[in-house]
This record gives C-alpha cells, structure tokens and sequence, in this order.
C-alpha cells in the first residue's frame, strides 16, 4: 500500500458524459500528479498541483482540469467523454514540488461506451 | 523534450534465468532515473532510484540496475528470476528541471514456472 488512495477504482460511463476522479496524497505530501495510461499511449504525465496551486502541465486535454483542494485531496474532471478517453487514470503524490520520489495509487479504470 | 526508450516489448523467461531489461535515455544533462513494476491489477510500485553517486544501484526483491552516463542507460537486472517477478516494468526519468516523469513504454516480463 503506497498510502495514496483513488476513488472510484472502477467507472464505467457513457460518452458525452462527465466523471470525476479523487485522489487522496500520502499523509504529509504536497504534491499530487496525474497520469494516464493507456495502450497506444503508455503512461502520460497530465498534471501536477502543488499545496493547491498547479505546478506542472503535461499532455492534458482542454477537456479534462484538476484542482487540488486546501486539504491537499484533489480531483481530476474529465468531460465530455469520448471512446479514446477509456484508460487507467493514475494518481502519484510526493513530498515536494521537485518529484524526485512519487508514490503511485491503484488507479481508476475509466471505460466509456 | 527528452524520452525514454525501453527497447524489448515482452520478455519471455523460465525461473532462474537472469535478467536484463534495457532502458535509454536522451537528455544529456543530469538525470533522476527509476525502474517501477507494475504487478497485474496493481499500481506502479518503486523498484530502484538512481540520483548520484554509485551508478550500481540496488533495489528491492533482488533487482539491481545499472547507471551508464556515456550511454545513456539505464539496464535493470535480476541475477535469477521467479515466477512471481511477472509484470511489466517501467523505466523513467526526470532531467533536472522537470518536476515530473517520463515513462519508457514499459517492457512485459512472464516467468514460465
């Protein structure tokens, strides 16, 4: 257990649709990055907050945002659904800003019919 | 922009053969670099981390990698596999002004018992 939790681990969800996905960061980290991983894109860094602000910006789609909440949770919206969007969505956290050591969550499945 | 190149898709080994996934890199400057394994179902999990000093890096499980600046690698190794290493591992890397990670495209390993 790597201390990072993801809700929910499994959507399924139609296209068109929005989803939104939480993330808690390890007890004390700061940092929270987004990663998606799908099979023709491996896994793609999309987004880092840190201590609420965003840090880093990766390949993210207009589509999707993240925002990183006072209690250093955050949650990443995907909208308007398209099939290509079915992925494993990956949230990390890390102490610091710098990310020198990340910590992965399980994940959660998104699948879009 | 730098990438990660993990040059063997899948890799098929019997217990007790010794390991050797490859991993190339192509920023020149300072490099943080990673192997994760990623066991089915299961997030990514930290294996070894190299930021200086030794460039023989040991890790958990018996994994070790080796750090070779003049070719810009980064190979894992496991003197002798078990069924239970089979996943599929990632390497990645941070240059020293990004705050997030590049991920090769991952290299599959099954352990046929």
């Amino acid at each position: 257990d790597s201390g990072v939790t993801q809700t929910p681990k499994h959507l399924i969800t139609a296209t068109g649709q929005r989803v939104t996905l939480r993330c808690s960061p390890r007890s004390g980290d700061l940092s929270v990055y987004w990663y998606q991983q799908s099979l023709d894109q491996g896994l793609q860094f999309l987004i880092q907050y840190y201590n609420g602000e965003e840090r880093a910006k990766g390949n993210i789609l207009e589509r999707f945002s993240a925002q990183q909440f006072p209690d250093l949770h955050s949650e990443l919206n995907l909208s308007s659904l398209e099939l290509g969007d079915s992925a494993l969505y990956f949230c990390a956290s890390s102490a610091g800003a710098s990310g020198n050591t990340i910590y992965f969550g399980e994940g959660s499945w998104l699948t879009v019919v | 922009a730098q990438s990660v190149s993990q040059h063997n898709h899948h890799v098929i080994l019997s217990e007790a053969a010794s390991l050797e996934l490859g991993c190339n890199y192509s920023y020149g400057g300072t490099v943080n670099l990673f192997w994760y394994v990623q066991y089915p179902g299961q997030h990514l999990q930290l294996l070894l981390k190299y930021f200086s000093g030794d460039p023989l890096v040991k890790g958990i499980k018996g994994f070790e990698a080796e750090f070779i600046k003049s070719k810009f690698s980064f190979n894992l190794r496991k003197p002798s596999v078990q069924w239970s290493d089979t996943a599929e591992y990632f390497c990645a890397v941070k240059d020293g002004s990004a705050r997030q990670l590049t991920f090769g495209s991952g290299t599959q390993l099954t352990v046929l018992p």
